[in-house]
């Protein structure tokens, strides 16, 4: 069963555009939410994350967006640049012993900026 | 300061071999957990350890093991290698859970 749910699959968008990525979750136990980066041949690095007692998270051109009470979470990347082009996952984990020290991630969002 | 380190970055195998692969995590970082990334199956955890104890695990056969040392440092092992095993394995750790920091991973091929 997938615990987190995430999409598109793959998004293009035109340079100076906004880039929105929407994940699903389902285990209300989670508490911590943070979206990874992925360039090629380089591991996962973290962008930005998010606890569930705030509705919405921002830095610089990067912004977390929380519906609790819907188990949705978004990224959304203002003025995208070409630079951006890279693999996006969100992510969850917190809350219970089962998921100790482990994340459960989205299948991962190709974006492409053109520009 | 230094990243999560992992060797080697590339290897080719041949089913029914074993590999070790390692990790060096960032210092002071008590926790490491190991996942699988396959374009078709995605960022799979496959096991987490602390303090030298393996805290958690994920669905993957026996042939997947691991083990951390006293100075943090980890190693996974994949015994009887098949082809589709091939994967790009990643190394994350952190203080708390607030902090993972992935490794650049090792590519292994089996052939």
């Amino acid at each position: 069963q997938q615990q987190v749910k995430q999409s598109p699959q793959s998004l293009i968008v035109q340079k100076g555009g906004i880039s929105i990525i929407n994940c699903a979750y389902e285990n209300t136990a989670f508490d911590y939410f943070p979206w990874y980066q992925q360039f090629p041949g380089k591991g996962p690095a973290l962008l930005i994350a998010i606890r569930p007692d705030v509705s919405e998270k921002k830095e610089g051109r990067f912004t977390i967006s929380f519906n609790k009470s819907a188990k949705q979470f978004s990224l959304h990347i203002m003025d995208s640049q070409p630079g951006d082009s890279a693999t996006y996952f969100c992510a969850a984990t917190g809350g219970e012993s089962s998921t100790l020290g482990r994340l459960y991630f989205g299948r991962g969002t190709q974006l492409t900026v053109w520009p | 300061k230094a990243g999560v380190t992992q060797t080697p970055r590339y290897l080719i195998k041949t089913r029914g071999q074993q590999v070790t692969l390692s990790c060096s995590p960032i210092s002071g970082h008590r926790s490491v957990s190991w996942y699988q990334q396959t374009p078709g199956q995605g960022l799979q955890f496959l096991f987490e350890y602390f303090s030298e104890t393996q805290r958690n695990k994920g669905n993957f056969p026996g042939r997947f093991s691991g083990r951390q040392f006293s100075n943090s440092r980890s190693e996974m092992n994949v015994s009887t290698l098949e082809l589709g095993d091939s994967a790009l394995y990643l190394c994350a750790s952190s203080f708390s859970v607030e902090g993972y920091t992935f490794g650049s991973g090792t590519r292994l091929t089996v052939v």
